[in-house]
């Protein structure tokens, strides 16, 4: 069984469009996690939510927004999609706080042309 | 946001060497993780030190914490092609619910 799951594995699509990932996690852990890992392999946080409830929103625009509609799901929406947006996103869970051992997701890969 | 600071960013070596990755930071770290992610994959945790000064060994990799928990360093004996993969660490602060993570070393072993 898989601990996070992530779907969509690829997205392509065209700048200015709107696009959904989801991210669902069966360990029962209390925190998830979103992450961008960039085009040099850079993992930087973007949001915490614990509980279904925001934690950490890290300077990422409002044309992002996280919906956690339980402890076990933690989707994102991305808006007015651009270039720049491109990049593997990271799913991940943890029991409770940052420190422990966190699980990633498989990613997706977006692609904005 | 803490930074930490990793070197080398790259590393290229024959199968058979040993190899260091350093991971440093100005600020403390209530822990220090390491990772590895394979392409395509997410990372996977390989250890966590908690205390100063502490010792890990995962079979071939020694993981050392730095005395002031500032540092820590990964130390791979006679690599093998398997160990090619991108490492990570990453650092929690006190009460942290996320960890900040180093920028990572893309090891690759050659047979």
């Amino acid at each position: 069984d898989t601990a996070v799951s992530q779907t969509p594995k690829y997205l392509v699509t065209q700048m200015g469009n709107d696009k959904s990932i989801k991210c669902e996690q069966n360990l029962g852990h209390d925190t998830m996690y979103w992450y961008k890992q960039d085009s040099k392999k850079f993992l930087k946080i973007m949001f915490s939510y614990n509980n279904k409830e925001l934690i950490i929103n890290e300077t990422v625009p409002n044309r992002f927004s996280p919906k956690s509609p339980d402890k076990a799901h933690l989707n994102l929406h991305i808006n007015s999609l651009e270039l720049g947006d491109s990049a593997v996103y990271f799913c991940a869970s943890s029991q409770v706080r940052g420190g422990d051992t966190q699980y990633f997701g498989p990613g997706t890969r977006l692609t904005v042309l | 946001t803490q930074l930490l600071e990793q070197s080398p960013q790259f590393l290229s070596i024959q199968e058979g060497e040993n190899l260091t990755v350093y991971c440093n930071s100005s600020s403390v770290f209530s822990s220090l993780q390491w990772y590895r992610q394979e392409p395509g994959e997410g990372p996977v945790l390989l250890v966590t030190v908690v205390t100063g000064g502490e010792v890990k060994k995962l079979k071939r990799l020694t993981f050392q914490f730095g005395d002031a928990r500032k540092d820590s360093s990964l130390h791979i004996t006679a690599a093998q092609p398997g160990d090619t993969g991108l490492y990570l660490c990453a650092g929690a602060v006190n009460s942290g619910y996320a960890l900040n993570f180093g920028k990572g070393t893309s090891l690759l072993v050659t047979p």
